[in-house]
């Protein structure tokens, strides 16, 4: 059972316009979000996190939401560029689990020139 | 900073052989993760070590594979003997403290078991 959900394995994206990469989640526990990026042959590299008592995060080009009622959370990337297409894992972590990472299984973001 | 070194970068094996992975952490990070990438699953993790000891194995798969950290500065993935299904990407990943305010990835090593 995933407890950490991507349900779009791809986007497509014209440059300039916003991304929206959606997470689901259903740890009612998870306190801690994070968002990773990957691009071919290199290991995932973390982009921005957001705490559970935060609603918002901000950082340049990328902002994440989280909706704890829902349990979701979405990355916003704006303005979207070619440089951006990569994989992005959603990831989530819980106070009581020594903070272990648990994926989603990532999205395939394309941004088109 | 070298960052998590993991070699090899890929590993072309036959069913039935032995395969060893190494990782080496980032110097003074006291945890450590290997993780296995699949188109299906994303991101598992497989065991996590905190000051060389094996905190979770439960995201092992079977007890063909085996890990070992011996020291704080190397780790290894053992899979004996390996099996199609084992090809994919494996990551280790360190962080500074136990788990998930962020890791620092590895490149990976693409198995592939023919």
């Amino acid at each position: 059972d995933q407890q950490v959900k991507q349900n779009s394995p791809s986007l497509s994206v014209q440059e300039g316009r916003i991304s929206i990469l959606n997470c689901d989640y259903t740890n009612s526990m998870f306190d801690y979000f994070l968002w990773y990026k990957k691009y071919p042959a290199e290991g995932p590299t973390f982009l921005i996190s957001i705490s559970s008592i935060k609603d918002k995060n901000e950082d340049g080009r990328f902002t994440v939401f989280l909706n704890k009622s829902a349990k979701h959370l979405s990355l916003h990337i704006v303005p979207s560029q070619p440089g951006d297409s990569a994989v992005y894992f959603c990831a989530a972590s819980a106070s009581g689990s020594a903070r272990q990472l648990t994926f989603g299984s990532g999205t395939q973001l394309t941004v088109l020139p | 900073d070298a960052g998590v070194i993991q070699s090899p970068r890929h590993e072309v094996t036959e069913m039935g052989q032995e395969v060893t992975l190494r990782c080496k952490p980032i110097s003074g990070h006291n945890s450590l993760f290997w993780y296995r990438q699949t188109m299906m699953r994303g991101l598992e993790l497989l065991i996590y070590f905190n000051n060389n000891v094996p905190i979770d194995d439960s995201g092992m798969p079977e007890d063909r594979f085996s890990a070992k950290m011996p020291n704080a500065s190397f780790s290894t993935l053992k899979i004996q003997p390996s099996e199609p299904r084992d090809s994919a990407v494996y990551f280790c990943a360190s962080s500074r403290q136990a788990g998930g305010y962020g890791y620092t990835f590895g490149s990976g090593t693409r198995l592939t078991v023919v």
